[in-house]
Order: structure tokens, then C-alpha cells, then sequence
């Protein structure tokens, strides 16, 4: 999975509570992106990076923020996690120096079930 | 606003068969267009990808043809094996500012390939 590690892979957690997802990666990409896969969405954009600190909206970005701190991680949150934020969750990298027109890599996911 | 169009949303061939996905864009700003493969419990992958300016492009296997002024383009497998069961995903690449990206999905296609 290109040098991409999500954590955790599963989580079950309760409606109401903070969750924090983390995405690794070791190819020093400049961009990293957070998605959510839903069936019949396919894959939508929640939140972007395209450098430390800097951070941008996706299209379905409501209750969930992002930071990035250092090149190699970024963490999506949610504040205050609701059922209709259960979901498969993936995060990707990316390097307009390395790749043509953003070819985006992907993680293997993390699987998160609000109850 | 669905800006990638893909159909059909499942399909099952045979062994040896030739199953043909479709995808359709409307905003011509788009100008990069991979496909991704995805099998259970795994991130996306990069298959394969075309650049408007090309009709068709093969690897292995695997053929895009890009019709521009229809603002169409498809992935073709050629004698398709078990091995290739998976969901496939059509993406459009536009540029969206400063120095990014942004990829927009179809919302994918589960493929069965029968023995």
C-alpha cells in the first residue's frame, strides 16, 4: 500500500464520542488526502493537505476536522462521532513532482462503526 | 452534483469474457483520467490511466478508449480471469488551485468474473 499506514485498521466506538483516525506514510509525498467509501458514493473527499499546516474542505467535510503536523502524518477527527459517520475511511498520498495530474496512493483503510 | 458518471454499477462475465465499464464527465477542465481496481478489505489501486489528448491506451490486459468530444471513457478487459473480481473505479483529475489536484471518483463497479 505505498508506504501508507492507517490506524487503527477497525474501530467500533459510541455516538457522541471522539475518534481519531491516522494516516502514516513513509514517502515523504507532499499531499495526503482523507476520503470516505460509502456504498453506492464510491469514494468522497472529506479533507486535504498539500503541506504541514496547510489544510483545505472537501466535499463532505462536516464534522470532521484534520491537522498535520509533520510531512509523514495526518489525522482526521470527529468531534463528536454520529452514526451516519460509519463508514470505510482511506486515506491517500500524493506528489505532482513524482506523478503526472495527482495519481493518488491509497491505504489499506480503517473500518469505523458508530452505535 | 455527480461529475463522473459510472455504469453499470455491477456486472458478472465469464471466464475469458470481455466486461466493458463506462464513465462519462461533463466538465471539460477535467484532463486525467485513471482508473483504480479495488478487491475486499484493500485501498484502491492504480490500474491504469489515460490523458485526453490520447484515444486509447493499453496495458496488458487492461485498454482505455477515450472519446473526448463525447466526454466519454471506458476500461476494457481482455480475456477476464477470476483474478480480476473486484470494483473498479473510473476518476477525473482537474486542477484546483495553487499547486493541487483533485480527483473526483465514479461511484465504482463490481465486476464477477465466473470460472
Amino acid at each position: 500500500d505505498a508506504g501508507i499506514t492507517q490506524s487503527p485498521r477497525h474501530k467500533v466506538t459510541e455516538t457522541g464520542t471522539p475518534v481519531t483516525l491516522r494516516c502514516h506514510q513513509t514517502e515523504n509525498h507532499r499531499y495526503m488526502y482523507w476520503y470516505r467509501q460509502d456504498p453506492g458514493h464510491g469514494l468522497r473527499l472529506i479533507h486535504y493537505s498539500y503541506g504541514v499546516k496547510d489544510t483545505d474542505k472537501g466535499e463532505v467535510s462536516d464534522g470532521y476536522s484534520v491537522s498535520r503536523s509533520k510531512t509523514e502524518d495526518f489525522l482526521l477527527t470527529l468531534e463528536s462521532a454520529t452514526s451516519s459517520q460509519t463508514s470505510v475511511y482511506f486515506c491517500a498520498i500524493s506528489d505532482l513532482y513524482r506523478e503526472a495530474k495527482n495519481i493518488q496512493y491509497f491505504g489499506a483503510g480503517t473500518r469505523l462503526s458508530v452505535l | 452534483q455527480q461529475q463522473v458518471k459510472q455504469s453499470p454499477q455491477s456486472l458478472i462475465v465469464q471466464k475469458g469474457g470481455i466486461p466493458i465499464i463506462n464513465c462519462a464527465y461533463e466538465n471539460t477542465a477535467f484532463d486525467y483520467f485513471p482508473w483504480y481496481q479495488q478487491f475486499p478489505g484493500k485501498g484502491p489501486a492504480l490500474l491504469i490511466a489515460i490523458r485526453p489528448d490520447v484515444s486509447e491506451k493499453k496495458e496488458g490486459r487492461f485498454t482505455i478508449s477515450f472519446n473526448k468530444s463525447a466526454k466519454q471513457f471506458s476500461l476494457h478487459i481482455m480475456d477476464s480471469q477470476p483474478g480480476d473480481s473486484a470494483t473498479y473505479f473510473c476518476a477525473a483529475s482537474r486542477y484546483s488551485g495553487g499547486s493541487n489536484y483533485k480527483l473526483t471518483f465514479g461511484k465504482g463497479t463490481l465486476l464477477t468474473v465466473n470460472p
